[in-house]
Formats: structure tokens, C-alpha cells, sequence
């Protein structure tokens, strides 16, 4: 089935120290987001690719990164997590604006 | 900037009575809502978006825009429709494609 996959479904991570989560998609959509999403918080938009091109939301810290080395796959890159960026962590995928989005299942880090 | 609110945390009924989850937007463009479910231990999943005007699993929502609202009803609640809710709003992130904006989300249980 063609899906949306993330790695890995749970992360543990120390106070600073860098932590990447990954997605992969083989639905072939031009688009990928990262979501945050704290305890009982509704996701929030972090940032997105389109193709190659990467769009930031204004409020997102810059301690959050993202890489896309080519159309399946999508790294969250944490330069240094603080306790209040755990979270869960949604990537999802579209074709673009106006199209559903699919949702992977999510990674939940936890930093100690 | 665009806000979804989702009034109740928690909603609780019993099998066979109507359902209603509240949900009530604010944005300053033409507004395209949508509901998210998500079924215990699975992802989030598009349940139905109000541009498409169709009855989904026996769901519909109607979009007020003189009341800025996408309530969602079903007239017969069934066990199977125990899950969280997210109310969303699509908004224009940049690059041509569309974040959403979500709502805290609504727990519904269905008591047998």
C-alpha cells in the first residue's frame, strides 16, 4: 500500500543533543510537512517542502530544520532540543494546495 | 492569523443518539474546512471536507459562514465512531501548497 512511513515511532533524545526523525513517503506527492503536535495542542505546521523548495512558518524556532534529499524522503533535524520540544511529530504529504493531505503515524520524542 | 476552536474536549453519547461536534473558525480569506478522525492506535485521516459536500460514514458538516462554523453531525451515533476529531482550516503556506490549521480536537465516546 502506498503510504506515508516514519522512523523512528518513538525517540528519545538527551537535553541538547542533536536528534533527526525521518519520514518516507511512496504516494510520489510533490509536497511534505512536519507537524508538531504537544500533549492535548492541536498540530501545528512546522515547515514544508515543495519539490525542492522549502517553506518556513514564521513562528517556528530556528533549533528546527529540515532536509529533503529527494521526493520520498524528509528529515526534521533538531539542532538542540530543549524539554519543551517534546512533542509528537507528524510528517504528511500531498500532490499540493487544494489536495488532501496523508498523515504518517508519528514519532513521539521524549527528551531527557 | 487564522484560529479553529474546538469547544469540547470531551464528548461523550450513547449508541443510536445524534451526534454534533462543534467547531468554529476564524480567517480572513475564503475559508476550505475540513474534518480529521483518528481512530485509536491508527493515523490521522481525512474524514471529509466540506468543498466536497458529501455524507462520509453517515458524517456531514456544513459550512455557516455568517456563523463561522463547520459543525459535524451524524443523526446515529455507532460504536465504531468512538475516536478524535480535529476540525481543520487550510490556509495559503506558501509555494503553492496549503498548511492546515487544526483545532484541539474532540475526544467522542460512544457508550454502547
Amino acid at each position: 500500500d502506498a503510504m506515508v512511513i516514519q522512523n523512528p515511532r518513538y525517540q528519545v533524545t538527551q537535553f541538547g543533543k542533536p536528534v533527526t526523525l525521518s519520514c518516507s513517503q511512496t504516494l510520489n506527492h510533490n509536497v511534505m510537512y512536519w507537524y508538531q503536535q504537544k500533549s492535548s495542542q492541536a498540530p501545528k505546521l512546522l515547515f514544508h517542502y515543495y519539490d525542492k523548495d522549502f517553506n518556513n512558518e514564521a513562528d517556528t524556532p530556528d533549533n528546527f530544520q529540515s532536509r529533503r534529499p529527494n521526493t520520498s524522503f524528509c528529515f526534521l533535524d533538531i539542532r538542540s532540543p530543549g524539554l519543551g520540544d517534546a512533542a509528537m511529530y507528524l510528517c504528511a504529504t500531498s500532490r499540493g494546495g487544494g489536495y488532501e493531505q496523508y498523515f504518517g503515524p508519528g514519532t513521539r520524542l521524549t527528551v531527557t | 492569523a487564522q484560529r479553529v476552536t474546538q469547544p469540547e474536549k470531551l464528548l461523550s453519547v450513547f449508541k443510536g443518539a445524534p451526534v454534533e461536534l462543534k467547531c468554529n473558525y476564524s480567517y480572513s480569506g475564503s475559508p476550505e474546512l475540513f474534518w480529521y478522525v483518528q481512530y485509536s492506535r491508527q493515523r490521522l485521516q481525512l474524514l471529509l471536507r466540506h468543498i466536497s459536500r458529501e455524507s462520509i460514514k453517515g458524517f456531514t458538516a456544513d459550512l455557516n459562514k455568517g456563523e463561522t462554523s463547520f459543525h459535524l453531525k451524524k443523526p446515529f451515533a455507532q460504536e465504531e465512531d468512538s475516536a478524535m476529531y480535529y476540525c481543520a482550516l487550510s490556509f495559503n503556506s506558501g509555494g503553492g501548497a496549503d498548511g492546515l490549521t487544526f483545532g484541539k480536537g474532540t475526544h467522542l465516546i460512544i457508550q454502547p
